[in-house]
C-alpha cells in the first residue's frame, strides 16, 4: 500500500507554545488529507479535511484558529496546534487519499502538553 | 443522520474464528473499509468493499451487503496478535469517511 509518513511520532511541549505536525505522502500525490484526533479509548474524531491548494474544512466544534492546517502541496499537509494547553494532549493522526481510493494513515503523533 | 454501528467489545479464543459485524446508514455509499488499530498506534488498512459479496485476504475476509447496509469482518485462525480494535468506516457520497466507534477484540489463550 501507499506510505504516509507523519512526524514527529511524539512530542512534549509546554503550555502556551505551538506545535507543528507534518504529514507526507511518500509515493503518491494526495488530493485530500484528513486530520483526526483520538482520545484514549475513544473512536477517531475527524478534525478537518484539506484539499491541496484550498482552505481546510473544519468539523463543527473544532477551532480553526487553534488548529491551523496547511496543505501546500500534493504530498505535504501540516497541522499546527497553537497556544497548546493540557486539554489538547491527544493522539493526532493524519490520513492521505488519492482521488476516489482508500485512505492511508500516518503513524500518528502523541502530543503531551505540560 | 449518518450512523455506523458495531459491537463495543468481543472475546474469542486463540485458533478460533470470530465475526465482527457493522451496520450503517449513510448519505450515499462509496465503499466500506475495515481498519485494525492496536493500542497507541494509528489504524492500518485491512479491506475495502464497494460491491456486494465476500473479499478474502489470507486469514481475514470482509463481506458487504449494500441493500442491507451491513458488513462483517471475519478473522480465522485467531492469533494473540489479533487482539486490537477493529474499525468500520463508510465513505459517503462526498467521499468523507464516517467512522464506527470500533470493536475491541480480546483473544484468550
Amino acid at each position: 500500500g501507499a506510505v504516509v509518513s507523519q512526524h514527529p511520532s511524539w512530542v512534549i511541549c509546554k503550555s502556551g507554545t505551538s506545535v507543528k505536525i507534518e504529514c507526507r505522502s511518500l509515493d503518491f500525490q494526495a488530493t485530500t488529507m484528513f486530520w483526526y484526533r483520538q482520545f484514549p479509548k475513544q473512536s477517531l474524531m475527524l478534525m478537518a479535511t484539506s484539499n491541496e491548494g484550498s482552505k481546510a474544512t473544519y468539523e463543527q466544534g473544532v477551532e480553526k484558529d487553534k488548529f491551523l492546517i496547511n496543505h501546500a502541496s500534493l504530498t505535504l499537509s501540516t497541522l499546527t496546534v497553537t497556544s497548546a494547553h493540557p486539554e489538547d494532549s491527544s493522539f493526532y493522526i493524519c490520513s492521505a487519499r488519492k482521488r476516489d481510493t482508500e485512505a492511508f494513515f500516518g503513524q500518528g503523533t502523541r502530543l503531551t502538553v505540560v | 443522520g449518518q450512523n455506523i454501528d458495531q459491537p463495543t467489545e468481543m472475546t474469542a479464543t486463540e485458533g478460533a474464528i470470530v465475526q465482527i459485524n457493522c451496520t450503517y446508514q449513510t448519505s450515499g455509499f462509496n465503499g466500506l473499509f475495515w481498519y485494525q488499530q492496536h493500542a497507541g498506534e494509528a489504524p492500518t488498512f485491512l479491506s475495502y468493499n464497494v460491491l456486494d459479496g465476500l473479499e478474502e485476504k489470507g486469514r481475514f475476509s470482509s463481506f458487504l451487503s449494500r441493500s442491507k447496509g451491513y458488513s462483517y469482518l471475519l478473522l480465522k485462525e485467531l492469533q494473540m496478535k489479533d487482539s486490537a480494535s477493529y474499525l468500520c468506516a463508510v465513505m459517503d457520497s462526498n467521499y468523507q469517511l464516517i467512522w464506527g466507534a470500533g470493536t475491541k477484540l480480546i483473544i484468550k489463550p
